[in-house]
């Protein structure tokens, strides 16, 4: 109930790519998802954040994209550079302040 | 500070030993929370601390484990007995407020090694 499954585990893409990454939740209590950004050797970063009152959010190349009826969402990055590479968690949460989190996707973005 | 701060940035104990792990959060944020984050998963929540409320320990895995956070400010993770399981990365972070559409603030985290 309380999981956040999250795919694929590993992504690489050329530069100016669009790269895609899902995840699926199981638990219709939550209403918030972010999304977080891991360097190595870096604590993670919050990304870009939506809630489920709105399909999609943008900011810059950064694209969310919610199916609440599917219980899934995706982050889009648009013309992927090589400084994207990083490691990405997907997260929900509901009422209180804990965040569920993904198990992370490792994303290469070749130049 | 600027961000979090956690201390050490690595670790290498023994076996059985007792190790604490630092966390100094943003200076004003009444949330703190602690991550461990193994190699291949995601981050697995430990234990919350909100103001002077009593702290949410639901994620500590074992007694071995205990945190406390002294003056709402700065926060030790205490493992007491390590064992090989306990190696990973220990995260902290923070938030202004309690609340799950607050932005967290991570440190860089402690890498702990049990050998």
């Amino acid at each position: 109930q309380q999981q956040v499954k999250q795919s694929p585990q590993s992504l690489i893409v050329q530069k100016g790519g669009i790269s895609i990454i899902n995840c699926a939740y199981e638990n219709t209590a939550f209403d918030y998802f972010p999304w977080y950004q891991q360097f190595p050797g870096k604590g993670p970063a919050l990304l870009i954040a939506i809630r489920p009152d709105v399909s999609e959010k943008k900011e810059g190349r950064f694209t969310i994209s919610f199916n609440k009826s599917a219980k899934q969402f995706s982050l889009h990055i648009m013309d992927s550079q090589p400084g994207d590479s990083a490691t990405y968690f997907c997260a929900a949460g509901g009422s209180n302040y804990k965040l569920t989190f993904g198990k992370g996707t490792l994303l290469t973005v070749n130049p | 500070g600027a961000g979090v701060s956690q201390s050490p940035s690595n670790k290498v104990t023994e076996k059985g030993k007792d190790v604490e792990l630092r966390c100094d959060p943003i200076s004003g944020h009444t949330a703190l929370y602690w991550y461990r984050q193994s190699l291949g998963q995601g981050l697995e929540f430990l234990i919350y601390f909100q103001g002077n409320s009593a702290p949410d320990k639901s994620g500590l895995p074992s007694d071995r484990f205990s945190a406390e956070r002294t003056g709402g400010s700065v926060s030790t993770l205490t493992i007491q007995r390590t064992q090989q399981e306990d190696s990973a990365v220990y995260l902290c972070a923070s938030s202004l407020v309690g609340g799950v559409n607050q932005p967290q603030h991570f440190g860089d985290g402690t890498r702990l090694s049990i050998l």
